[in-house]
């Protein structure tokens, strides 16, 4: 069963505190990335990872860390979160990279608010 | 400054009714274009991907177009369905980036009524 597992779904922080959202995917895809989605914006790229501990920026990753130390899970942290930093993020992998016509597959997103 | 636009923002139609979504994009180059169905509070969820210069697919009730040369694609839904309720989202694939890197359009809300 395909399938990329987002958790946790809603999170509410403080602004200051850490935040850690957790992905992982049972396809073995290579890919993996990070997008965060507001109202009226497209989804905007945060973070791709090629392959373990291979990853880079996409268009906004100030504030922003990853992790990848396994193949199947990717994580996304948050290091004193912001208030401007309340979005939907979403995690998506793919069997390699995006741009060509394989298909991302999307996990349902966390909802974090940061008060 | 926004490279894909969708068009209309919103919409409502009866069940049963046709419908049709426009994109228009301005990335360059463009090497596919994928359509997605979004269904409130869940993830994206691909319904079809043209590629060709002037390209045209079919899946079900779902049929789309791209014209590549006026960079602009349509996605036709016929006989909507109340599950039909969602955000489509076009997304438009460059090539030559070393990213790969996608575009996506921030979507037009569809809410079918009984």
């Amino acid at each position: 069963d395909m399938k990329v597992t987002q958790m946790p779904r809603y999170l509410i922080k403080r602004m200051g505190e850490n935040v850690l959202l957790e992905c992982g995917q049972d396809m073995s895809h290579e890919t993996m990335y990070w997008y965060r989605q507001d109202p009226g914006l497209g989804l905007q790229l945060i973070y791709i990872s090629y392959d373990v501990d291979s990853n880079s920026e996409g268009d906004i990753p100030k504030g922003y860390r990853v992790s990848r130390k396994k193949r199947e899970h990717f994580s996304l942290i948050l290091d004193s979160a912001k208030t401007n930093q309340t979005s939907v993020y979403f995690c998506a992998s793919s069997p390699r990279l995006g741009g060509d016509q394989n298909t991302l597959y999307f996990g349902a997103g966390t909802r974090l608010s940061v008060l | 400054k926004t490279q894909v636009e969708q068009s209309p923002q919103s919409l409502v139609v009866r069940q049963g009714e046709n419908c049709v979504l426009q994109c228009n994009y301005s990335v360059t180059p463009d090497n596919h274009l994928r359509w997605f169905k979004q269904d409130t509070g869940k993830g994206l969820v691909s319904l079809t991907v043209l590629v060709d210069q002037k390209d045209k697919t079919s899946n079900g009730r779902y049929s789309a177009t791209l014209d590549k040369d006026a960079k602009h694609s349509t996605l036709h839904i016929t006989a909507t369905l109340l599950d039909d309720t969602a955000t489509y989202i076009c997304v438009v694939g460059d090539r030559g980036s070393a990213l790969g890197r996608l575009h996506f359009g921030a979507g037009t809300q569809l809410i079918v009524i009984p």
